[in-house]
């Protein structure tokens, strides 16, 4: 499914860079959402926005600082990293932000913190 | 709280046999249920998803679950397993409280192998 993109798909970084990792949607929803994946755990929630506001921040450090410009693209932009902030981070999109409506996943950026 | 369990974490099946996925759930009414599944390198694609009516849901590529109330449960079954069912599946809940958030609570997923 083509329907979610995101950008880069693989992405090396040192603790000390700052990077950003894009999320485009082509789907024609108004809420979208930032998760990590990490081996051996659940999906977790980072962040949701819906219209562009941000709804939900699931206690996520602050050196992730999501931008959501318009409804189509998110943006996750990455500073001071730890080694534990490798994962795989996938974003997804829903129609809206109401809890029946199916969420449609990006592909995901393997980030890797040297 | 709400949690999702998956208690197998690797199942191994034969192709053309049958598979049930096991996915249990904790919460006080009855929840929103989906099922997805996710392919080497790629991001979770929805196969089902149960809101309320027959508890009996049919999805994409051949699957189906089945929600019981009386044991918390919504498995996934397929009758007959292909190779290119190999990936890792994710039972998720989402709560049903008439709001509009969606937070989805995903188990930790079960991997399935499938041998020729």
């Amino acid at each position: 499914e083509t329907g979610v993109t995101q950008t880069p798909r693989h992405l090396v970084m040192g603790m000390t860079n700052k990077k950003s990792l894009k999320c485009e949607q082509h789907l024609g929803h108004n809420a979208m959402y930032w998760y990590k994946q990490s081996a051996k755990k659940p999906l977790e929630l980072m962040f949701v926005y819906n219209f562009k506001e941000q709804t939900e921040n699931n206690s996520v450090p602050s050196r992730f600082s999501p931008e959501c410009p318009n409804s189509s693209h998110l943006f996750l932009h990455l500073h001071t990293l730890q080694p534990e902030d490798s994962a795989l981070y996938l974003c997804a999109s829903s129609q809206g932000a109401g809890e029946n409506q199916p969420q449609h996943f990006g592909d995901g950026t393997r980030l890797s913190i040297l | 709280a709400q949690s999702v369990t998956q208690p197998d974490i690797h199942i191994t099946v034969s192709e053309g046999a049958s598979l049930e996925l096991r996915c249990n759930y904790s919460y006080g009414a009855t929840p929103y249920l989906f099922w997805y599944v996710q392919s080497p390198g790629q991001g979770l694609q929805l196969l089902l998803k149960y809101f309320s009516g027959d508890t009996l849901v049919q999805g994409i590529k051949g699957f189906e679950a089945e929600f019981k109330r009386s044991q918390s449960s919504f498995n996934l079954r397929k009758p007959s397993v292909h190779w290119s069912d190999a990936a890792e599946y994710f039972c998720a809940v989402g709560p049903n409280y008439g709001g509009a958030t969606n937070k989805l609570i995903f188990g930790t997923g079960t991997l399935l192998a499938v041998q020729p």
